[in-house]
């Protein structure tokens, strides 16, 4: 099946430095990819819709000058938290939508710890 | 608006029970699909299930059973002879499809409902 990477898996930061996280669609062409926040014991949150070649949509409350996200290519999109906090500190998952009219779904990445000190 | 409700937070059985998980949803659209995801302590989401709108038909994946009931807007997930291996947070997802790039895809979730399985 579709296979979606992350990287890192886990960063620990100091408060005030930005963390890049890097999402890739390794065996198709995403032009669609999501970025998702779940903090412990509770569901996932959408942040943000990532379009290959457009500026990204961001979901109400979601601060874009905060939560920089790029979709430079098909397989790679990246979301970078800029001057992270503590309140930042929480698990990042991504997924890419494989193409296929109505059968297409959504492939969910590994997910990426983020730990603000 | 769409909107993705399991009341169950947490359920706990002893190995070889069967397990139900409850999934009720609102939606204003016709056309949408509905989803169920595994996620395991080490915190990747597991596809487990896709079921769109217009089918209705009851499908069943070894242990695993999903029973979609539109006339109540529920979408229930059975675990049969539960094994500790299913153990997890269970997620069911709503997504609208209304065809265009902006919303198509776009994940509503429940809260999830943590499935603990003792030996």
């Amino acid at each position: 099946g579709a296979v979606v990477s992350q990287h890192p898996s886990r960063v620990i930061c100091k408060s005030g430095t930005s963390v890049k996280i890097e999402c890739r669609s390794l065996d198709f062409q995403a032009t669609t990819m999501f970025w998702y926040r779940q903090f412990p014991k509770q569901s996932l949150m959408l942040m943000a819709t990532s379009n290959e070649g457009s500026k990204a949509t961001y979901e109400q409350g979601v601060e874009k000058d905060k939560f920089l996200i790029n979709h430079a290519s098909l397989t790679l999109s990246t979301l970078t938290v800029t001057s992270a906090h503590p309140e930042d500190s929480s698990f990042y998952i991504c997924s890419a939508r494989a193409p296929g009219g109505r059968t297409d779904t959504q492939y969910f990445g590994p997910g990426t710890r983020l730990t603000v000190l | 608006a769409q909107k993705v409700t399991q009341a169950q937070t947490e359920i706990s059985v002893v190995e070889k029970e069967d397990v139900t998980l409850d999934c009720v949803y609102e939606t204003r659209d016709t056309t949408y699909y509905l989803f169920w995801y595994k996620q395991p302590p080490s915190g990747e989401l597991v596809f487990l299930i896709r079921r769109n709108s217009f089918d209705e038909q009851n499908e069943i994946s070894g242990r695993y059973s999903w029973n979609f009931q539109k006339s109540t807007s529920s979408f229930n997930f059975t675990i049969t002879a539960s094994q500790v291996v299913d153990s997890a947070v269970y997620f069911c997802a709503l997504s609208e499809a209304r065809g265009t790039t902006d919303s198509w895809g776009k994940l509503q979730f429940g809260a999830g409902t943590q499935v603990v399985v003792t030996p």
